[in-house]
């Protein structure tokens, strides 16, 4: 089974209005990263959250990790038109040297 | 940097062909990765290489898929014979850490059709 799940799996909303997107896990795990991948493209990496980090910022970008509730969410602030794209967690598991990808969220920002 | 290339960008064959796959990984990376990317699957690691030797290869779903990477700049995925259920976006990404789980740079994919 997928060890990373996002949620929604779609999200539509309004240029300037906040985005957040939920990635839930299943196991113990090293880091949590997340990417974007444009239409036709490659993913692109965003950010990387190890374990014992709660919160990270980057830019526009804020990403919690609760390793508690084995979930994390990425929060993007002031969505711009460049912001539509698909958004997918990663996580690892502990021991492991590989990656596994949720299904993503399909973000659509509406002008 | 140029990034991760891959070639082709499009490939579309006939069932029964056979299809080759490159990737040239970013200068220095020590790691690479194949993924295949579907609607129905999500994207789903096929096999990746640690300074050039395959570690897992239990993504790969049949013994049609192999991948090879003969030195640290070339990485190549062939499928033989090709089905109408290979049709995928196929990328190829790189990391620069082979010891943990570290940032990967993916390529543009290999967008794969066939008849």
């Amino acid at each position: 089974s997928q060890q990373g799940e996002e949620d929604p799996q779609a999200l539509s909303i309004q240029e300037g209005e906040n985005a957040t997107m939920n990635c839930s896990y299943k196991t113990s795990i090293n880091n949590l990263q997340w990417y974007r991948q444009n239409s036709g493209r490659g993913l692109v990496h965003l950010i990387l959250i190890r374990s014992n980090e709660r919160e990270k910022h980057s830019g526009r970008l804020r990403v919690t990790l609760d390793t508690s509730k084995k979930s994390s969410s990425l929060l993007i602030t002031a969505s711009r038109a460049a912001d539509t794209a698909s958004y997918f967690c990663a996580t690892d598991k502990t021991g492991a040297q590989k990656l596994v990808f949720g299904q993503g969220t399909r973000l659509t920002i509406n002008p | 940097d140029a990034g991760v290339i891959q070639s082709p960008r499009h490939e579309v064959t006939e069932m029964g062909q056979e299809v080759t796959l490159r990737c040239k990984p970013i200068s220095g990376h020590n790691s690479l990765f194949w993924y295949r990317q579907t609607m129905m699957r999500g994207l789903e690691l096929l096999i990746y290489f640690n300074n050039n030797v395959p570690i897992d290869d239990s993504g790969m779903p049949e013994d049609r898929f192999s991948a090879k990477m003969p030195n640290a700049s070339f990485s190549t995925l062939k499928i033989q014979p090709s089905e109408p259920r290979d049709s995928a976006v196929y990328f190829c990404a790189s990391s620069l850490n082979p010891l943990s789980t570290d940032t990967q740079y993916f390529g543009p994919g290999t967008r794969l059709t066939v008849l």
